[in-house]
Formats: C-alpha cells, sequence, structure tokens
C-alpha cells in the first residue's frame, strides 16, 4: 500500500485565497483524521471522520476552514479566505477500527505558508 | 480534556548510550492508550511504541521500551543503543479507549551524536 497520500507538500498563497488540501486515506481505513502542527500550539486535531461521516469538528479553528470526505478514498481541507496566521504543517492520518494496534498512520503533510 | 505535558524540549546522547524521555499526563479515564509518535526531519510522523492502560506490563520494540506508571500518570520512553537514525522529534500522545482523539504533547526533540 501506499500508504497516506497527501497533495500538495507544498502550498504557498497569499492572504485571502482559497486553500485546498488534499487527502487520500489507506485503503479499506474507516476513520481519517486532520491534524494541523505550529511551533506556536504543536500537534492539534482539527476534525476526524469515520465511514465519510464528521465525527467531532470542535478543533476547527473557525467558520474559515472546513472539511469534506465525498468518499472513502478522499477528503478535503479548505481554508477560505486564508491569513498568515493560517500557515503550519496539515497532517491527514487514516486508520482502522478493527487494526491490532489503533495506529493512526500519518501522511507526509502539506506545508502551507500564507503570504 | 486531556493534557500532556513532555517536560524536556530538547535532549541529547552520544551514540549507542541510552536515552529516556519522559511524559506526564492528565486524566480522568480509567481506560485508556498512550503512545509515543517520532517525527524525523523527513516530517513524517512514525509510530514507535503504543501501550495499553490496563496492561501492567510496559510495552517493548527492539530498542525501544517505557515505563508506565498508572498512578503517577508518568510514560517515559527509553531509547537504548542510541543510533543515529533516532535522531527526531519524540511526541508522546493519550487517546481515550473506543475514541480516537488523539491528544499530544508538546514533542522532545533528540539530537544523537556521532
Amino acid at each position: 500500500d501506499a500508504g497516506v497520500i497527501q497533495s500538495p507538500r507544498h502550498e504557498v498563497t497569499e492572504m485571502g485565497q482559497e486553500v485546498t488540501l488534499r487527502c487520500k486515506p489507506i485503503s479499506g481505513h474507516d476513520y481519517l483524521f486532520w491534524y494541523r502542527q505550529t511551533m506556536m500550539r504543536g500537534l492539534e486535531l482539527l476534525i476526524y471522520f469515520n465511514n465519510n461521516v464528521p465525527i467531532d469538528d470542535s478543533g476547527m479553528p473557525e467558520d474559515r476552514f472546513s472539511a469534506k470526505m465525498p468518499n472513502a478514498s478522499f477528503s478535503t481541507l479548505k481554508i477560505q479566505p486564508s491569513e498568515p496566521r493560517d500557515s503550519a504543517v496539515y497532517f491527514c492520518a487514516s486508520s482502522d477500527r478493527g487494526g491490532p494496534r489503533y495506529e493512526q498512520y500519518f501522511g507526509p503533510g502539506t506545508r502551507l505558508t500564507v503570504t | 480534556a486531556q493534557t500532556v505535558t513532555q517536560s524536556q524540549p530538547e535532549m541529547s546522547v552520544q551514540e549507542a548510550e541510552t536515552v529516556t524521555l519522559s511524559c506526564t499526563y492528565d486524566t480522568s479515564e480509567s481506560n485508556y492508550y498512550l503512545f509515543w509518535y517520532k517525527q524525523p526531519p523527513s516530517r513524517q510522523m512514525i509510530l514507535v511504541i503504543r501501550q495499553e492502560a490496563y496492561k501492567q506490563q510496559n510495552a517493548t520494540e527492539n530498542r525501544f521500551s517505557v515505563n508506565f506508571q498508572k498512578a503517577a500518570k508518568s510514560f517515559s520512553l527509553k531509547i537504548s543503543d542510541s543510533q543515529l537514525g533516532d535522531t527526531a522529534m519524540y511526541f508522546c500522545a493519550f487517546m481515550k479507549h473506543n475514541d480516537y482523539k488523539l491528544s499530544f504533547g508538546a514533542g522532545t526533540t533528540v539530537t544523537v551524536r556521532a
């Protein structure tokens, strides 16, 4: 398996622009997570899905952030409009509830820079 | 909400020696899971080791072992025979039973010197 795939790996955009981050989970995994990593706040869970349904979005910072999972193999995290304070590394992770270790498999992350 | 504290921002160790990273957590739950994740310079998050709270025996994965003290809410990671490839940031994480939300500590940067 190719693991969790995220695109793009790097994104540079100007303040006010819309940004869309993409994630393909590991095939067969029924949980998908979006995390944000910053120096100031560390690793934070933004939202997670189970069987394509959002379960907990309490970590989404504000209405400018939205996430969707239209099918089991694809999810997006959208920021509109983007602001410089959104600059961070965004990770997607997936998990299989029936898996042996409750392990979350992380993608390589997307480094977002908003200027 | 669960709080995970890693009190050592940085640690340095000579190759082949042992280093211990500390982690404490705060929870009212009795059943939960604890993890150590490694993040090398490549940025990829990799699970190192996992401990179930209901198990008294400390988990071990090759050169990595934990000291789990449930009453003290302490979960330290020992890296034995340190290798250059162990250089990374290490995160302690907590998960309640039947809840897939991970709460991470701030991380400890480990540098292995040749």
